[in-house]
């Protein structure tokens, strides 16, 4: 299997300008999760989806971020507009129903200037 | 709410030293506690977890943690470490239908 798969790996952007992040889970996993991770704040999980279904979304910092899953093997993180504060890197993990160990992917550094 | 502490935030051992990293949790009920790494440039990796049955649980790498639940704990411990331990070192726990915390992270780093 080729794990958790995201893109890009890098992102550069300028203030304003909207930022999509990709993820393709692990094939038959039923749980996705979008993590952000920053030297401040550590690893925060900002949602997780359940059956392509948004669960909690209580971690997304502000309305300028939005997550989709239209279908179980695939996923956006959307920051429209974005800031410098949102620079960190973004995981994205997924996981079966019946287990409880994540499987995350290799992120995306975003730097915003 | 649960949450979870690790207390260290940098670490700094020589090869062959031992390790013991704290992790403390805050949760009523039933937890199962892990413990991922992460090496500089990669993504995070379990490197081992706790259910049920023996608190004593070994990972990989020569890691193994142990739960004790009267003190709310689940620290992570290696006789002798490595230089390539070298990493970040988060401690996580789920309680319930919650999903998964993690702690702050402890970085290690051994010294050839």
């Amino acid at each position: 299997d080729a794990g958790v798969i995201q893109s890009p790996r890098h992102e550069v952007t300028e203030m304003g300008q909207e930022v999509t992040l990709r993820c393709k889970p692990i094939s038959g996993h039923d749980y996705l999760f979008w993590y952000r991770q920053t030297m401040m704040r550590g690893l925060e999980l900002l949602i997780y989806f359940n059956n392509n279904v948004p669960i909690d979304d209580s971690g997304m910092p502000e309305d300028r971020f939005s997550a989709k899953m239209p279908n179980a093997s695939f996923s956006t993180l959307k920051i429209q507009p974005s800031e410098p504060r949102d620079s960190a890197v973004y995981f994205c993990a997924s996981k079966l129903r019946d287990q409880e160990t994540q499987y995350f992917g290799p992120g995306t550094r975003l730097l915003v200037l | 709410a649960q949450s979870v502490s690790q207390h260290n935030h940098h670490v700094i051992l020589s090869e062959a030293a031992s390790l013991e990293l704290g992790c403390n949790y805050s949760y009523g009920g039933t937890v199962n506690l892990f413990w991922y790494v992460q090496y500089p440039g990669q993504h995070l990796q379990l490197l081992l977890k706790y259910f049920s049955g023996d608190p004593l649980v070994k990972g990989i790498k020569g890691f193994e943690a142990e739960f004790i639940k009267s003190k709310f704990s689940f620290n992570l411990r290696k006789p002798s470490v490595q230089w390539s331990d070298t990493a970040e070192y988060f401690c996580a726990v789920k309680g319930g239908r919650r999903a998964l915390t993690f702690g702050s992270g402890t970085r290690l780093q051994v010294q050839p």
